[in-house]
């Protein structure tokens, strides 16, 4: 099956700095990959997300990036605040079954420095 | 807002009590599923449904069992809790479609002693 590894586990930023996350996923069927944020104590939310056909997709300040033919992807924030703090989460998503099945890496812990 | 809730949203139980989570959603989505998520693991898939006659199972669904009682129910129980099954857990839904946004709960914070 398809295994997502994410690195780094907990990340520290100054304020306005910027912040990468990098996740490797397996199996080339992965076509989608959606990242999610989590606020403490709150569920997990989607922020941006990034086909297979695409090498990158940005949102405001964050961006995602996209290498196939390596498989591996990531996340840029730019100019980081307070409120980017939280666990962030990416995901390979492939269909199978007629299901699209989704699985995520292990997470990483953001703290924006003010 | 269409949402999706969970109930209850904390609970402290014993080992080898049989426990009972439960997910409604307002989203009209017909795909379902329940998560684990621990420390360092990130979210694990327990079972997932398409619609109300299939059930699947996903990387760790030993010890668990579902129900997809309607389009907009699905339950997850512990049968025997275990401490090892001490976890915050999400229900999650999806749409038809290739995009496959998933929409969680609130989560349940489970403790078992």
């Amino acid at each position: 099956g398809e295994n997502v590894e994410q690195h780094p586990s907990t990340l520290s930023v100054q304020e306005g700095d910027s912040a990468v996350i990098k996740c490797t996923y397996s199996d080339s069927a992965s076509n989608y990959f959606p990242w999610y944020k989590q606020e403490l104590g709150k569920r997990p939310q989607l922020i941006i997300d990034i086909r297979s056909n695409v090498g990158e997709k940005k949102d405001q300040r964050i961006a995602v990036t996209l290498n196939k033919t390596a498989k591996h992807f990531s996340l840029h924030i730019t100019e980081t605040q307070p409120e980017d703090s939280a666990v962030y989460f990416c995901a390979a998503s492939m269909e199978s079954g007629g299901y699209q099945k989704v699985t995520f890496g292990t997470g990483t812990k953001l703290q924006v420095i003010p | 807002d269409a949402d999706v809730t969970q109930t209850p949203r904390n609970r402290i139980t014993k080992t080898g009590k049989r426990i009972m989570l439960e997910c409604s959603q307002t989203k009209g989505h017909d795909r379902m599923y329940w998560y684990r998520q621990d420390p360092g693991l990130g979210l694990r898939l327990i079972y997932y449904s398409f619609d109300v006659k299939d059930i699947n199972k996903g990387e760790i669904s030993d010890g668990y069992s579902v129900s997809r009682q309607a389009q907009a129910k699905f339950s997850l129980s512990l049968e025997s809790a275990i401490p090892n099954q001490t976890a915050l857990y999400f229900c999650a839904t999806s749409g038809q479609g290739s995009r496959n946004e998933q929409f969680f709960g609130p989560g349940t914070r489970l403790t078992v002693l």
